[in-house]
């Protein structure tokens, strides 16, 4: 099984300020198939990024992905008060498919 | 509008059986692989089962192996997930999503006496 670890578990930042969020995998992610996923509260996951870089349907441009093999990164270039919610990784690459156990993006 | 739509879920006695369906529209179905994801109360997010376009690869986690089964039906734009057996660790919101589009808003599985 391809274990992501997600870090930090907590991020604290201030709006405007640039978030780093970084995605380690145990296992060469096959094909770089790498999501990212944003989670209000109460709410279905919102893709972000696909492919560890390409960005879904109607994300902002201030959500880039990076990364290939087994480190990834998540970069919200300049942060707004609706981004300060939790972040999940997922692999779906390789069976059994994975998601990291989250980063919660908190104002500072 | 792309949606996917789940239902099926609610309450049952562990032991018991549960199938969800997923609906979808907005988008050619029959070309995705398509994926059911859970989220316990309070938890992280869990993938489950996976089945490509052509029900050719169906891929199921080790926490459902034996007991779920994975179906879908393109005539009809439509994903399946047949729940047996269902334990009380099987609570959770089931979400049915494409790897790289929409996600459903969910339904709440909940296994209790």
């Amino acid at each position: 099984e391809n274990v992501l670890t997600q870090s930090p578990g907590t991020l604290s930042l201030s709006p405007v300020e640039r978030a780093t969020l970084s995605c380690r995998a145990s296992q060469s992610v096959a094909g770089n198939y790498l999501a990212w996923y944003q989670q209000k509260p109460g709410q279905a996951p919102r893709l972000l990024i696909y492919g560890a870089s390409s960005r879904a349907t109607d994300i902002p441009d201030r959500f880039s992905g990076s990364g290939s093999g087994t480190d990834f990164t998540l970069t919200i270039s300049r942060l707004e008060p609706e981004d300060f919610v939790v972040y999940y990784c997922h692999q779906y690459g390789s069976s059994p498919y994975t998601f990291g156990q989250g980063t919660k993006l908190e104002i500072k | 509008e792309v949606q996917l739509v789940e239902s099926g879920g609610g309450l049952v006695k562990p032991g018991g059986s549960l199938r969800l369906s997923c609906a979808a529209s907005g988008f050619t179905f029959s070309y995705y692989n398509m994926n059911w994801v859970r989220q316990a109360p309070g938890k992280g997010l869990e993938w489950v089962s996976s089945i490509d376009s052509s029900s050719f690869y169906i891929y199921y986690s080790d926490s459902v192996k034996g007991r779920f089964t994975i179906s879908r039906d393109n005539a009809k734009n439509s994903l399946y997930l047949q729940m047996d057996s269902l334990r009380a660790e099987d609570t959770a919101v089931y979400y049915c999503a494409t790897n790289t589009g929409p996600w459903g808003q969910g339904t709440l599985v909940t296994v209790s006496s």
